[in-house]
């Protein structure tokens, strides 16, 4: 089993449409979790940090469900500029070992 | 907004050569990190390091491969001997604490092993 997991998409969306993703984790010792994005054969940049308690950064909303192990992503009113992929990440912690998601595609169109 | 520098950006070997690719990470962070994309692939982790020291490294990050920081500010990822196989992109990271604390990325250089 992948030790995280994401559906690869794509995910064609026109603008201004809501989009979700999902991520299951394996490892439930996984200390901290992020949404990174990454535009083709660039480097992973962070969207933001996903805490317990769910967090909201203007269009872009996180969850984490520590006891299902799920985290989740959600666009609102999505932009062309959102078209990229967005990679699950999760922090094992010794280490500071970052593990990754393959992504998932998302192509919004006008 | 302070980034993580990578030189070069494109590094062209033949198989058998050593490389050595270099970062400079955002200056107040302590902890610095490889990563590898192949193309198509996921990113996979290679190595961390903290305070002069290897914290983790991943199966891939074998004899052939080392980390130093020589100075204050760059870290160097050497590859002794390439295989076709080390094409990839490799990334470096640094972050400014352990767990929680994002890690950001360098924008990368391409190494191709003909």
């Amino acid at each position: 089993r992948k030790e995280v997991e994401q559906d690869p998409g794509p995910f064609n969306v026109p603008e201004g449409a809501t989009v979700a993703f999902n991520c299951t984790y394996s490892n439930s010792a996984s200390q901290s979790f992020f949404w990174y994005r990454q535009d083709c054969r660039k480097e992973p940049k962070l969207l933001m940090s996903v805490y317990s308690s769910g967090n909201e950064d203007g269009r872009f909303t996180a969850q984490l469900n520590r006891a299902s192990q799920y985290i989740s992503l959600l666009i609102r009113d999505s932009k062309l500029s959102d078209s990229a992929t967005y990679l699950c990440v999760v922090n094992r912690g010794y280490g500071n070992k970052l593990v990754f998601g393959a992504g998932t595609i998302l192509r919004v169109k006008s | 907004e302070p980034e993580v520098t990578q030189t070069p950006s494109h590094q062209v070997t033949q198989m058998g050569q050593e490389v050595i690719l270099r970062c400079v990470p955002i200056s107040n962070h302590l902890y610095f990190y490889w990563y590898r994309q192949i193309l198509g692939q996921k990113v996979e982790f290679l190595v961390s390091f903290y305070n002069n020291e290897i914290s983790e490294k991943s199966e891939i990050f074998d004899d052939q491969f080392s980390v130093e920081r020589p100075d204050g500010s760059n870290f160097t990822l050497k590859i002794r001997s390439t295989k076709l196989e080390d094409s990839a992109m490799y990334f470096c990271a640094s972050s400014d604490g352990k767990g929680n604390q994002p890690q950001h990325f360098g924008d990368g250089t391409r190494l191709s092993i003909l």
